[in-house]
């Protein structure tokens, strides 16, 4: 089945500087790959997703890259903000289409003042 | 719209004991899913189900079972409970495209002690 690593587990950063975690997926026929954001205390939330069509997708300081030939895909948060203190989860649909969706293990970023 | 409802919030096992947890949404969504998620970890799916009457395993659902007799809800249930179920539980809900994103859950806190 899928399995998806996620580094760096802890990751942080000055305000204002860039942010980026990396994710490998073992099944090559996976073909969505969102990424969650979860809050302190909170639910994970989605905040933005590529498809296995296309390269790259970016929506506002937060866009995400993808690799097919490699199976990794990277999430690159730019001029970071002490709201963006959270902890990430990249995740690859299984390739069949059953739904299926797999988690990596988190990255909790923190973002200095 | 409710979203996805869970209940309890929180609930303290005595080891050996069972319980259900509660999923319900009212999005008509087909796709139901439950995660359980260990402190500092990420997120592990038990069990998913893609439409009424349909269940399949997860990543690690020894211990647990669910059942979908219809749309609305999804139970998970514990039959002897045991310490490293403690964990908190996250179900999930995406409607028919199987690439939508995921709505989860306000999440239940679950101890076994």
């Amino acid at each position: 089945g899928e399995n998806v690593e996620q580094h760096p587990s802890t990751l942080s950063v000055q305000e204002g500087d860039s942010a980026v975690i990396k994710c490998t997926y073992s099944d090559s026929a996976s073909n969505y790959f969102p990424w969650y954001k979860q809050e302190l205390g909170k639910r994970p939330q989605l905040i933005i997703d590529i498809r296995s069509n296309v390269g790259e997708k970016k929506d506002q300081r937060i866009a995400v890259t993808l690799n097919k030939t490699a199976k990794h895909f990277s999430l690159h948060i730019t001029e970071t903000q002490p709201e963006d203190s959270a902890v990430y989860f990249c995740a690859a649909r299984d390739g069949r289409n059953t739904g299926k969706l797999i988690f990596g293990q988190g990255t909790t970023l923190q973002v200095k003042p | 719209n409710a979203g996805v409802t869970q209940t309890p919030k929180f609930r303290i096992l005595k080891i050996g004991q069972s319980m259900t947890l509660q999923c319900t949404q009212d999005m008509n969504h087909n796709y139901m899913y439950w995660y359980r998620q260990d402190p500092g970890m990420g997120l592990k799916l038990i069990y998913y189900s893609v439409g009424a009457g349909i269940t399949d395993k997860g990543e690690v659902p020894n211990g647990y079972n669910v059942s979908r007799s219809t749309t609305e809800d999804f139970p998970l249930r514990l039959e002897l409970a045991a310490p490293s179920q403690t964990s908190v539980y996250f179900c999930a809900s995406k409607g028919r495209q199987v690439d939508e994103k995921l709505f989860f859950g306000s999440g239940t806190q679950l101890s076994v002690l």
